[in-house]
């Protein structure tokens, strides 16, 4: 009964090759998120994403891309990996986008590139 | 200039102490302010909201004071399983997109 989760919990790869990331949310909530937290332990928000509008941060190059099935599900595309792409990539989600939406993080997927 | 910013710590004390945490964040259109806490390995999680006219859960008080854009969580009585990064966090964007302090790392000891 896992309210936000992801899969896969860890994910090892090399350099240029393409993966996803995916994540389900079983609370109903309208919004969902990306967030890269790298080796420094800082946490960034990349996509903020509901069913009207997709909100990326400018700083996310384009390799990065969201895709959402359903409300339920936001997986995390991303191509031609670079090495500075290992960090741990959360997941989260809010019932709506107000801002002071409490939101609710999954577990994290764990990706090193190699 | 980070957007916001934390002492990073460690902060070690011992159990049943008050410890204090400082946030400062550079954003004047900030709307809305949050500690997270994040145990090792973990994800984050809400530990509560900051309103400008403070909030107090249990042992938690944070305070907000907009005018020096500073954030501030105290924690009275210290357990050991307080030990854990505090993340500061703040919004001023639209979409609900939350901008994080680095985290300040508090360990609490017998």
């Amino acid at each position: 009964d896992t309210a936000v989760s992801q899969t896969p919990k860890y994910l090892v790869t090399q350099m240029g090759n393409d993966k996803s990331i995916k994540c389900e949310q079983n609370l109903g909530h309208d919004t969902m998120y990306w967030y890269k937290q790298d080796s420094k332990k800082f946490l960034k928000i990349m996509f903020s994403y509901n069913n009207k509008e997709l909100i990326i941060n400018e700083t996310v190059p384009n390799r990065f891309s969201p895709k959402s099935p359903d409300k339920a599900h936001l997986n995390l595309h991303i191509n031609s990996l670079e090495l500075g792409d290992s960090a741990v990539y959360f997941c989260a989600s809010s019932q709506e986008s107000g801002v002071w939406e409490t939101q609710y993080f999954g577990p994290g997927t764990r990706l090193l590139v190699l | 200039r980070k957007e916001v910013e934390q002492d990073p710590g460690p902060f070690n004390v011992p159990e049943g102490a008050t410890v204090a945490f400082n946030c400062t964040y550079s954003n004047s259109a900030s709307q809305s302010f949050f500690w997270y806490r994040q145990d090792c390995r973990k994800e984050p999680k809400l530990l509560m909201s900051v309103y400008s006219s403070g909030n107090e859960d249990g042992r938690f008080t944070a305070q907000l004071n907009r005018a020096s854009q500073y954030i501030s969580l105290l924690i009275r009585d210290s357990k050991l399983s307080d030990s854990a990064t505090y993340l500061c966090v703040v919004n001023h964007n639209a979409g609900n997109m939350l901008t994080f302090g680095g985290g300040t790392r508090l360990m609490v000891k017998p």
